[in-house]
């Protein structure tokens, strides 16, 4: 089973920035956590992971809570391809991924 | 980053037939694995391709249905036996290494008719 539980589903104004939160309330000390998202049945495509520090790219920020219980994936600036399943994903075992159910974020015009 | 060719990208295929799909990388990798995506839903993993030695499947996928190869550290085979249309989905190869976040494939889309 995945390790993450996120909203199903979410809508965000395009140029706001979009939250997508993610809990993973067993995650191990040394366990990363990784965004993908996936847009019209593409392959996933990799944004961002973090151990426990913040971290930022180009493409978001991901924040971690200090007890590494949840994180939130920030997409400073949504645009409509941004439209996508987000993918809260933290890997068992030796770099397999189980992918929950993710958040479809819709970004309206 | 590592690119992934996976071929076919697409094929319609009658009941009771088989399919190969091909997984090619530019570079070694560590690990491969095969997913199964079924429409609307999210990504299953099937299996884990080990180079040289039979993959490891996970619980409700099995060698028969499912078999796999991996001759070498940059290219594995899935093998969709016996289909029937339950087996329409889009496959996807994934590759990861020590380190390095996994890649993903553009998937092969079958549909079985």
């Amino acid at each position: 089973d995945a390790k993450t539980t996120q909203p199903p589903s979410m809508d965000c104004a395009e140029g706001r920035a979009a939250n997508l939160p993610c809990n993973h309330s067993t995650i191990s000390g040394n366990e990363y956590v990784y965004w993908y998202r996936q847009i019209h049945s593409q392959g996933p495509q990799y944004i961002i992971h973090g151990l426990k520090n913040n971290e930022t790219n180009e493409m978001a920020s991901l924040i971690i809570t200090e007890d590494r219980k949840s994180s939130t994936l920030i997409l400073p600036h949504a645009t409509l391809r941004d439209t996508a399943v987000y993918y809260c994903i933290v890997p068992s075992g030796t770099y397999k991924y189980i992918f929950g159910t993710g958040t479809r974020l819709k970004v309206l015009a | 980053s590592a690119v992934i060719s996976q071929k076919p990208s697409r094929d319609i295929c009658q009941r009771g037939t088989s399919l190969t799909i091909q997984c090619q990388v530019d570079s070694q990798v560590t690990m491969m694995f095969w997913y199964r995506q079924q429409p609307g839903q999210s990504l299953t993993l099937i299996a884990t391709a080990n180079q040289g030695s039979e993959a490891t499947y996970e619980s409700g996928f099995v060698i028969d249905k499912f078999p796999i190869s991996r001759p070498n550290l940059t290219f594995s085979t899935l093998t969709v036996s016996n289909m029937s249309p339950e087996d329409s989905s889009i496959y996807l190869c994934s590759v990861a290494s020590l380190y390095t976040e996994a890649f993903f494939g553009q998937g092969t889309r079958l549909t079985v008719v």
